[in-house]
């Protein structure tokens, strides 16, 4: 079994400031990875992904997250934040190669950038 | 194109009695997924069809919920004699494979009040 967990519930950041949201997973098996970003009343959308290949992934919005297998994580970074980026993040994992996508979620970090 | 469309967006009932939630997923995808998101919590898998069967509901709680999608398209969530432990936001997601590396659309939920 896959578990996720998002080590802080919540950050707040003035805007233009960097900003990183941690996420650090536990498998046993390899792992596919993904954040999610929930705006207040919509649907979860996926910011971005990494199966395979480079370690630093780049996603949309000017997110970017980075994968490092030695200390399980998967932390989100943005270098200048904007009052839009104000959400929910979620931090997911699902079982490398497997056949279907079942994902395994973190607690959610929220974050809010402050004028 | 549409995105994943869920009804009601809210569903408020009385403990003991029985709801039905509807999904509508983007059209051609096949695979389809059900999540449920208590109160600050992240959304937590319930149960995953690919075309009109259930390939895993391990995430079912218990007996007294169930799911179906006769025809591979929508898909309705049922849940029986409601307890408050109920409430939450249930999500839908599709996905145009079944692969567990492809993305995930959520729609925006349904939010069910047990009373």
């Amino acid at each position: 079994a896959q578990s996720v967990t998002q080590l802080d519930s919540q950050v707040p950041v003035f805007e233009e400031a960097p900003v990183e949201l941690r996420c650090n997973y536990s498998s046993s098996v390899s792992v596919y990875l993904f954040w999610y970003v929930q705006y207040p009343n919509q649907g979860l959308q996926l910011l971005l992904k990494y199966l395979s290949g480079s370690t630093l992934v780049k996603g949309i919005n000017g997110f970017e997250a980075e994968f490092n297998k030695s200390q399980t994580s998967f932390h989100l970074r943005k270098p200048s934040v904007h009052i839009s980026d104000t959400a929910e993040y979620f931090c997911a994992v699902s079982r490398g190669g497997t056949s279907y996508g079942k994902l395994t979620f973190g607690q959610g970090t929220i974050l809010t950038v402050h004028p | 194109g549409a995105g994943v469309s869920q009804t009601p967006s809210n569903k408020v009932t009385e403990k003991g009695k029985y709801v039905e939630l509807r999904c509508d997923p983007i059209s051609g995808h096949t695979a389809l997924y059900w999540y449920r998101q208590s109160l600050g919590q992240g959304p937590e898998f319930l149960i995953y069809f690919q075309g009109t069967g259930a390939a895993d509901d391990s995430g079912l709680p218990n007996d007294r919920f169930f799911a179906v999608r006769p025809e591979g398209s929508v898909s309705t969530l049922k849940i029986q004699r409601t307890e408050r432990g109920d409430s939450a936001v249930y999500l839908c997601a599709s996905s145009l494979t079944s692969g567990g590396g492809g993305e995930q659309f959520f729609g925006p939920g349904t939010r069910l009040t047990v009373l």
